[in-house]
């Protein structure tokens, strides 16, 4: 069965401090990897989308990584700002029909 | 430029009622979808459309109808509303479908409590 699976389910870290985001995945065959961010009452939005050739992708302080092999793929803040309190999401597509395959998230919470 | 405005944000309603979850946007995207956002679990697709006129289903979507009349427009019609239709409904578009490497632009939601 196609699944996504995130860790932490939750993090707390201090305004400043470095951490990352955890996605595993069983979706087969793979098309690309989308991480996601989503503040407290708002919809995603998008931070990264990584096809199966791309191993590293920036967006200011977020970088996403993406083993293919190994079907994982990570999420690192640099520098947490309060404004990165938020959930992350990992959205991987699978490759035959497309389907969306959602991960339930990491909730982040940055204290000053 | 407003991207994709959902309306309205809260509503109740009692079971068995009907009403339309309205989505606009204004990026003159063809792929517009609508998910619904339930705690512990990821987006579940309940409708989408690749253009006017053309609709389909997604992984859950007993209790819900949609129509794609303009570019525009995706409103989400619930038929007779239960209690396990209380959830967080997102409206997305994005400019061609998932099998493109483009993101989904999303709306800021509604959120739907059925009593």
């Amino acid at each position: 069965k196609n699944q996504v699976e995130q860790s932490p389910q939750s993090l707390i870290i201090l305004e400043g401090k470095n951490c990352t985001l955890q996605c595993n995945y069983t979706v087969s065959p793979f098309s690309n990897l989308r991480w996601y961010k989503q503040d407290t009452g708002r919809g995603p939005v998008s931070l990264t989308i990584m096809t199966f050739s791309e191993n590293t992708k920036s967006n200011g302080r977020y970088t996403a990584t993406l083993d293919a092999d190994t079907k994982q793929s990570s999420l690192h803040i640099t520098a947490s700002q309060l404004s990165d309190s938020a959930s992350y999401i990992c959205v991987v597509s699978e490759g035959s029909n497309y389907q969306l395959i959602w991960g339930a998230g990491t909730k982040l919470i940055i204290k000053p | 430029n407003a991207g994709v405005t959902q309306t309205p944000k809260f509503q109740v309603l009692k079971t068995g009622q009907s009403m339309t979850l309205q989505c606009a946007q204004d990026m003159n995207h063809e792929y517009m979808s609508w998910y619904r956002q339930d705690p512990g679990m990821g987006l579940r697709l309940i409708h989408y459309s690749v253009g006017a006129g053309i609709t389909d289903q997604g992984e859950v979507p007993n209790g819900y109808n949609v129509s794609r009349s303009t570019t525009e427009d995706f409103p989400l019609r619930l038929l007779s509303a239960a209690p396990s239709q209380t959830s967080v409904y997102f409206c997305a578009s994005q400019e061609q479908g998932p099998y493109s490497n483009q993101p989904q632009h999303f709306g800021d939601g509604t959120r739907l409590s059925i009593l």
